[in-house]
Order: C-alpha cells, then sequence, then structure tokens
C-alpha cells in the first residue's frame, strides 16, 4: 500500500497523559500536513512541513502540542498533559508541489479519546 | 479569513436520483479546490480537484463546477447509488502554504 498511513489509528487516554501519533507520507511527498477534526465539523489545519522544515502553525496548535518531521520522511505528533477538548480525530495528508496541482492525499486518521 | 459554507448540511435521496451539492468561500484568491468523501469513523478520499483556471472536472458519475469569482462550486453526482452515502467536504487552498479550509460537510444518504 502505497498511501498514507498514521499510527495508531485509535487512542484512549486518561486525562493529563502525553500520547503520540506517528503519520508516514506518501514516498517522495515533500509536504506533510496536520489536521484536526472534531464530530460534525470540517478538518482544521494545525501544521504543515515542507520536507524537515515547519513552515507553518496554527493558532491551534498551544504548547502543549508539538510536532516534528526528522530527516524529512514521517512525522510525529505529540500532545503534552491532555486534555478531554483534544479528543478529535487527528489526520495526517501529504502533497507532492510539481505533482498535479498539490493535490493533498489523506491517511486514515488516529481517532484519540481522552477520558 | 477564509470561510466555507457547504449546503445543504444533510441530504437523503433515493437511489437513481441525480443530485447537487454546493460549497461557497468567501475569499475568490484560491489556488484550488478538492472535493472529498469521508465515511463514517475514516479519513478523506479525494475524489476531485480544480485548478483555479479551470471551470470544471469530471470523474466517472462526477462532475465538480468552479466559478471563482462568486466563490461557488458544486459537485453533481449522477444515478446516484447507495454506495455513493458518505460525508462530502469540499476544501479550499489558499496561498503557497497550500492549507486546506473545509466546509462543515453534506452527509448524504442515498436510500433503496
Amino acid at each position: 500500500d502505497t498511501g498514507v498511513s498514521q499510527n495508531p489509528r485509535h487512542k484512549i487516554t486518561k486525562r493529563g497523559q502525553n500520547v503520540t501519533f506517528r503519520c508516514d507520507p506518501i514516498s517522495e511527498h515533500n509536504r506533510l500536513y496536520w489536521y484536526r477534526q472534531t464530530l460534525g465539523q470540517g478538518p482544521e489545519f494545525l501544521t504543515y512541513f515542507q520536507n524537515e522544515a515547519q513552515l507553518e502553525k496554527s493558532r491551534l496548535l498551544s504548547d502543549r502540542f508539538s510536532a516534528e518531521r526528522p530527516k524529512g520522511s514521517f512525522s510525529t505528533l505529540e500532545i503534552q498533559r491532555t486534555e478531554q477538548g483534544d479528543s478529535a480525530m487527528y489526520l495526517c495528508a501529504s502533497s507532492f508541489p510539481r505533482g498535479p496541482y498539490n493535490e493533498q492525499f489523506f491517511g486514515p486518521g488516529t481517532r484519540l479519546t481522552v477520558l | 479569513k477564509q470561510e466555507v459554507t457547504q449546503i445543504p448540511a444533510a441530504l437523503s435521496v433515493p437511489e437513481g436520483e441525480n443530485l447537487v451539492l454546493n460549497c461557497s468561500f468567501t475569499d475568490s484568491a484560491i489556488y484550488n479546490l478538492q472535493w472529498f468523501r469521508q465515511d463514517p469513523g475514516k479519513g478523506l478520499t479525494s475524489l476531485l480537484l480544480i485548478q483555479s483556471s479551470q471551470r470544471e472536472q469530471t470523474s466517472g458519475r462526477l462532475n465538480a463546477s468552479l466559478d471563482k469569482s462568486s466563490g461557488r462550486s458544486t459537485l453533481y453526482i449522477a444515478a446516484s447509488q447507495p454506495g455513493d452515502s458518505a460525508t462530502y467536504l469540499c476544501a479550499v487552498n489558499t496561498g503557497t502554504a497550500s492549507k486546506l479550509t473545509f466546509g462543515t460537510g453534506t452527509r448524504l444518504q442515498v436510500t433503496l
């Protein structure tokens, strides 16, 4: 399977715990995006990388959130001291700017539940 | 700030009907527009992408149009099938960062 993959698919944690999610983009895609989607809403942009550089962060990304993309390959999104309001689907997407129209391809998401 | 609105929020149609989903956006300075499908609890599947210079794109039974000047796009689904039941999301791409701004989606149910 050459699509975007995300792990884990589901995560249940207690309030105050730290969690980390991983995204593996389509190979050769140098742009990687993180979005968050709450129930009944469209996804909201969190942050994006071009290669290993994090070029933009949304105001939604509080200081409890950190994202990395070492070596410009996979990316991790860490949430520290989770809160119930962090419960959402976290979606990763990748794109290849020189490809057709910079189309973004999404992974299956990681559903986070904070108890 | 770009805002995207989708109407209707939900739609139920009998199998075989043709239908139109609407998307509007407030800032016409877009790079492109994508339509996605999302099944319950799943990720997003890209259906069609229209560049800002294009008027429409077609894929099978799907046709998407774009009127950038009026800030509108439509997704036309011909001869709907129960397997088309899903939430359809419209997203616009503005700026060099290419981040997408999404609408809240239209939940479609196609009944037998």
